[in-house]
């Protein structure tokens, strides 16, 4: 079956600390891996995508990386903002996408 | 330009009742997705449009729920005897077309509460 998991659930950081939240997935066949980025009561959107071929991708502060061979996704925000409060969904397209459950992440002051 | 928006924002009805859900996607984006979002999950893919016509609708999980967009532009979910499971929230998508790498763009949703 078609799975994406990630973890942790969910995760509390300082304002101004890095962090880096998991992806795992069982998806195939794979033809791209996207995070999105969803505030509480907002639509997701999207920070990145990659295919296949690509290991890593930035946007801003905040970088994915792409192991297809373990089928591990990692993104890693640096220098975490009080408006990176929200959660971040791993998306992997096969003829669709598959969601995963997301992250939750909340900066503190 | 502007986004997607969806209407109405909030609907709270009775069980048993019908209710349709509203998506106006990006002009001349050609590709509508309708996703159900419940509270500490992914979305859920419910139904995808390719211009007028439902290309992939293998997300709906029941005969009660049916969209449309017969002009290939707005569309309309439509859920019929509501029940108090169909209670989350409702996301729109749309993209330019349907290619590996289109990415998505999501409307704010319509929370559903079904009493």
């Amino acid at each position: 079956k078609n799975q994406v998991e990630q973890s942790p659930q969910s995760l509390i950081i300082l304002e101004g600390k890095n962090c880096t939240l998991q992806c795992n997935y069982t998806v195939s066949p794979f033809s791209n891996l996207r995070w999105y980025k969803q505030d509480t009561g907002r639509g997701p959107v999207s920070l990145t995508i990659m295919t296949f071929s690509e290991n890593t991708k930035s946007n801003g502060r905040y970088t994915a990386t792409l192991d297809a061979d373990t089928k591990q996704s990692s993104l890693h925000i640096t220098a975490s903002q009080l408006s990176d409060s929200a959660s971040y969904i791993c998306v992997v397209k096969d003829y669709q996408l598959i969601w995963g459950a997301g992250t939750k992440l909340i900066i503190k002051p | 330009g502007a986004g997607v928006s969806q209407t109405p924002s909030n609907k709270v009805t009775e069980k048993g009742k019908y209710v349709e859900l509203r998506c106006d996607p990006i002009s001349g984006h050609t590709a509508l997705y309708w996703y159900r979002q419940s509270l500490g999950q992914g979305p859920e893919f419910l139904i995808y449009f390719q211009g007028t016509g439902a290309a992939d609708d293998s997300g709906l999980p029941n005969d009660r729920f049916f969209a449309v967009r017969p002009e290939g532009s707005v569309s309309t979910l439509k859920i019929q005897r509501t029940e108090r499971g169909d209670s989350a929230v409702y996301l729109c998508a749309s993209s330019p077309g349907q290619g590996a790498r289109n990415e998505q763009f999501f409307g704010p949703g319509t929370r559903l509460t079904v009493l």
